[in-house]
């Protein structure tokens, strides 16, 4: 079974700088999707970013972007001008070519004023 | 609010007894998935639905737990003869599957069982 490894279980930023959440992962396929979701205190679990292993280059959404190594089979996460609403767990996922989702266990990011 | 729902929000009950979970995914969404989630953890996989099928069950899945969709719109889970290992926050996530595009989960608000 695919597995999903966050070694970071807690991370801080000062507000405006710049973080890096690391996540990889084991597997044998070679078509597969990595996501990072974002779950703040009490809500909802939400979308930041997906990858196609697939595709060479880097997925950005705006101040997110990822480092995906696939033959390290690496996949982290960048958060660029961290700000205030960005404090969060995160959630790296790994999506197997039969559509099982796998999750780490999280990085608690905090975001210093 | 068009996101997907969950009822109830909080289940509390008594070792032994059937609890059964409902979500309503986003309306046009062809497939649904549901999660546990234990305090500390991420999201464990537990089954999904294209519209009524479902297409694949975990290994967590023990025959305690049954999930149905039965027109391909909402989505029950029941828990039998619940165990205090049961509680955990069970999430609901839909999404919209379509040819050559990757379908991306949204997430409802989960539903947060105490078994006593």
């Amino acid at each position: 079974a695919q597995t999903v490894t966050q070694s970071q279980p807690e991370m801080s930023v000062q507000e405006a700088e710049t973080v890096t959440l690391s996540c990889t992962y084991d597997t044998s396929e070679s078509d597969y999707y990595l996501f990072w979701y974002k779950q703040p205190p009490s809500r909802q679990m939400i979308l930041v970013i997906r990858q196609e292993a697939y595709k060479q280059q880097n997925a950005t959404e705006n101040r997110f972007s990822v480092n995906f190594q696939k033959a390290a089979k690496s996949f982290s996460l960048k958060i660029s001008d961290s700000q205030l609403g960005d404090a969060a767990m995160y959630f790296c996922a790994y999506r197997s070519a039969g559509n099982q989702f796998y999750f780490g266990t999280g990085t608690s990011l905090t975001v210093i004023p | 609010d068009t996101g997907v729902s969950q009822d109830p929000r909080h289940k509390i009950t008594k070792r032994g007894q059937n609890v059964t979970f409902r979500c309503d995914p986003i309306s046009e969404h062809n497939r649904l998935y549901w999660y546990r989630q234990t305090l500390g953890q991420g999201p464990e996989f537990l089954t999904y639905f294209q519209n009524e099928a479902q297409l694949e069950k975990s290994r967590l899945l023990s025959d305690r737990f049954s999930a149905e969709r039965p027109k391909g719109s909402f989505s029950t889970l029941e828990i039998q003869r619940t165990e205090q290992g049961d509680s955990a926050m069970y999430l609901c996530a839909s999404s919209l599957r379509w040819q050559g595009a990757t379908d991306t989960q949204y997430f409802g608000p989960g539903t947060r069982l105490t078994v006593l």
